[in-house]
């Protein structure tokens, strides 16, 4: 079956420009997560919707970084103003989220972000 | 402190080898323990889950020490293929689900 899938795998973008980055999770699963991996960096959890709460945002290292879920589905991170030090890779994950703790998330291939 | 700290390698043994990575964790709120498998410029995958009691799959092994806060995982006879980084993954309990990665360890198995 399909999994999660990311948009685009690439972009490179100048200083101070806006980009948004789009995430399809597996259909029917109601958790989905944005985590971003720097070079020679471990992942580091920016955001996290799960069915219709509101989302925990907790991760997100400025509020240049905003994500929405729509209908449940489709989520877009946007970070406005982009830095050179956003430059990474933005993975998107999701799983089923029974109510178990250990749900296994499962990841798109990511979206390298360049910012010159 | 990192909360997930990992020796990050890189770790260049022989096909057959045996080889050990561990992983200690910081906060003792953590409920749930993975390894993760990351191949060069692809995503985490979930290798295997990590329970109490210690848990096998195949050639891996996982074992967990609670009181510790230590997670080690042991490859043996090793692979080419088993060439990758290995992701130490936690969940700490709560209402949130985010994992907490290591930075990972790199393993290069050599013919």
């Amino acid at each position: 079956g399909a999994g999660v899938s990311q948009s685009p795998s690439n972009k490179v973008t100048e200083k101070g420009k806006d980009v948004e980055l789009r995430c399809d999770p597996i259909s029917g699963h109601t958790a989905l997560y944005w985590y971003r991996q720097s070079l020679g960096q471990g992942l580091e959890f920016l955001i996290y919707f799960q069915g219709n709460s509101a989302p925990d945002k907790s991760g997100l290292p400025s509020d240049r970084f905003s994500a929405e879920r729509t209908g449940g589905s489709v989520s877009t991170l946007t970070i406005q103003r982009t830095q050179q030090e956003d430059s990474a890779v933005y993975l998107c994950a999701s799983s089923a989220t029974s109510g178990r703790v250990s749900d296994t998330q499962y990841f798109g291939p990511g979206t390298r972000l360049t910012v010159l | 402190r990192k909360e997930v700290e990992q020796d990050p390698g890189p770790f260049n043994v022989p096909e057959g080898a045996t080889v050990a990575f561990n992983c200690t964790y910081s906060n003792s709120a953590s409920q749930s323990f993975f390894w993760y498998r990351q191949d060069c410029r692809k995503e985490p995958k979930l290798l295997m889950s990590v329970y109490s009691s210690g848990n096998e799959d195949g050639r891996f092994t996982a074992q967990l020490n609670r009181a510790s806060q230590y997670i080690s995982l042991l490859i043996r006879d090793s692979k080419l293929s088993d060439s990758a980084t290995y992701l130490c993954v936690v969940q700490i309990s709560g209402s949130a689900r985010q994992l907490t990665f290591g930075s990972g360890t790199q393993l290069t198995v050599l013919p």
